[in-house]
């Protein structure tokens, strides 16, 4: 069984910029979740999707966005690129309520 | 709200010896809580969950870990570390009600093992 997928793997982008992020779910599964890895502020929770819709967002600027398809993949947007953005982004994704989130292997976004 | 503290962001051990990574949670619900490795450039792997089931768990790679109500703790522990187990370590706290089940985490421990 194919785990959560990815894309890109790194990008790297220059302050002002867009960035865009994709997510693949395990077959089945229809919850999406965003995480952030930055240096020095461990691992924060950015958005929840499930069903195609936006369940709860985490302390971030709206700045950050995404959205989750009908075939339950999702793409987050970081638009206005700042230094600080510069970070290890995880999706996790999950088949249903009382079960755990598996994780991709995220996606490392440079802002240089 | 929830929040976990994991206690010694960095532990070493020798090769054979035992484990132990600390975790205490902080919920005002009920809570799943699961621990979750993390090797370098990679994701999260979910070693095992605590879903009000049994208290003490037992996941993959040996690792099982305790969960004690009255002291709010979920400590993971492995009788016998092997030089694989070199990773970080994070604890998760989410809560049981539906509609707010993002995962809090706790700031991770680096484990080190020694030859």
């Amino acid at each position: 069984e194919a785990g959560v997928t990815q894309s890109p793997t790194h990008l790297i982008k220059t302050r002002g910029q867009q960035a865009t992020l994709r997510c693949s779910p395990i077959s089945g599964h229809t919850s999406v979740y965003w995480y952030q890895q930055a240096l020095g502020l461990g691992l924060q929770f950015l958005l929840w999707y499930d069903e195609g819709e936006e369940r709860n967002r985490g302390n971030f600027p709206p700045r950050f966005s995404g959205r989750q398809f009908p075939n339950y993949s999702s793409e987050l947007n970081v638009n206005a690129l700042e230094l600080e953005d510069s970070a290890l982004y995880l999706c996790a994704t999950r088949e249903g309520s009382n079960q755990p989130q598996h994780f991709g292997d995220g996606t490392r976004l440079s802002i240089l | 709200a929830q929040s976990v503290t994991q206690l010694g962001s960095h532990v070493s051990v020798s090769e054979g010896a035992l484990v132990l990574l600390r975790c205490n949670y902080s919920s005002s619900v009920p809570p799943y809580l699961f621990w979750y490795v993390q090797y370098p450039n990679q994701g999260l792997q979910l070693l095992l969950k605590y879903t009000s089931a049994a208290t003490l768990v037992k996941g993959i790679n040996g690792f099982e870990a305790e969960f004690k109500k009255s002291e709010t703790s979920f400590h993971l522990t492995k009788p016998s570390a092997h030089m694989s187990d070199a990773a970080e370590y994070f604890c998760a706290v989410s809560p049981l009600n539906f509609g707010n089940e993002k995962l809090t985490f706790g700031t991770g421990t680096r484990l080190t093992i020694i030859p």
